[in-house]
């Protein structure tokens, strides 16, 4: 079975520029989360979606908007870059909301570089 | 607010045993998951705790207490693959979700 894919992995932009990140969950799985980590950090939460309706949004700028397709894929969009938003972009998947005690699967991800 | 604090270095000698902590404090509490992270890649599932109490998984166990908001993960016959870094995370049902709120992560060195 195929684990969560992600894409493109990697990715140079200029700031002011848009750019969006892909995101295919494990098939079966309804529940697609955005995170953002920083060299040396921990992740930070950016979206949840199930059923391709948003469940959390963390303290990130509305210059990032994520969206759900009926096939459970996801996008997640950043407008107006900046230098600050050079990171490793995960996305992860699980079966349910995450109010169930299921585990929380991570693709490879997508370094943005932004110049 | 929001904190999960775990050490950011540790060094162990290939074969023994390390203990890597992990305190929270976190408005909601759902479980808590150990995940592996070597350099480039993405996190990789560990364990799972929702009870108190000690899961066992092969060389890995991990331990939760919630009345103290305090969580281990223990590596027995440490190996050199096994120099990664360590992140630990507390599920916050939050708004109907379940987001991830990590520490910082935990670089574990193992040394020959």
């Amino acid at each position: 079975d195929a684990g969560v894919t992600q894409s493109p992995t990697h990715l140079i932009k200029t700031r002011g520029q848009q750019v969006t990140l892909r995101c295919s969950p494990i098939s079966g799985h309804k529940s697609v989360s955005w995170y953002q980590q920083v060299l040396g950090q921990g992740p930070q939460f950016i979206f949840q979606y199930y059923e391709k309706e948003e469940r959390g949004r963390g303290n990130f700028p509305d210059r990032f908007s994520a969206r759900q397709f009926p096939n459970y894929s996801s996008e997640l969009n950043v407008n107006a870059l900046l230098l600050g938003d050079s990171a490793l972009y995960l996305c992860a998947s699980s079966r349910g909301t995450g109010l169930e005690n299921t585990e929380a699967f991570f693709g490879q991800g997508t370094r943005l570089t932004v110049v | 607010g929001q904190n999960i604090d775990q050490p950011t270095e540790m060094t162990a000698t290939e074969g023994a045993i390390v203990q890597i902590n992990c305190t929270y404090q976190t408005s909601g509490f759902n479980g808590l998951f150990w995940y592996q992270q070597h350099a480039g890649e993405a996190p990789t599932f560990l364990s799972y705790n929702v009870l108190d109490g000690l899961e066992e998984k092969g060389r890995f166990s991990s331990f939760l207490s919630r009345s103290k908001g305090y969580s281990y993960l223990l590596l027995k016959e440490l190996q050199m693959k096994d120099s990664a870094s360590y992140l630990c995370a507390v599920r916050d049902p939050g708004n109907q979700g379940g987001k991830l709120i990590f520490g910082q992560g935990t670089e574990l060195s193992v040394k020959p």
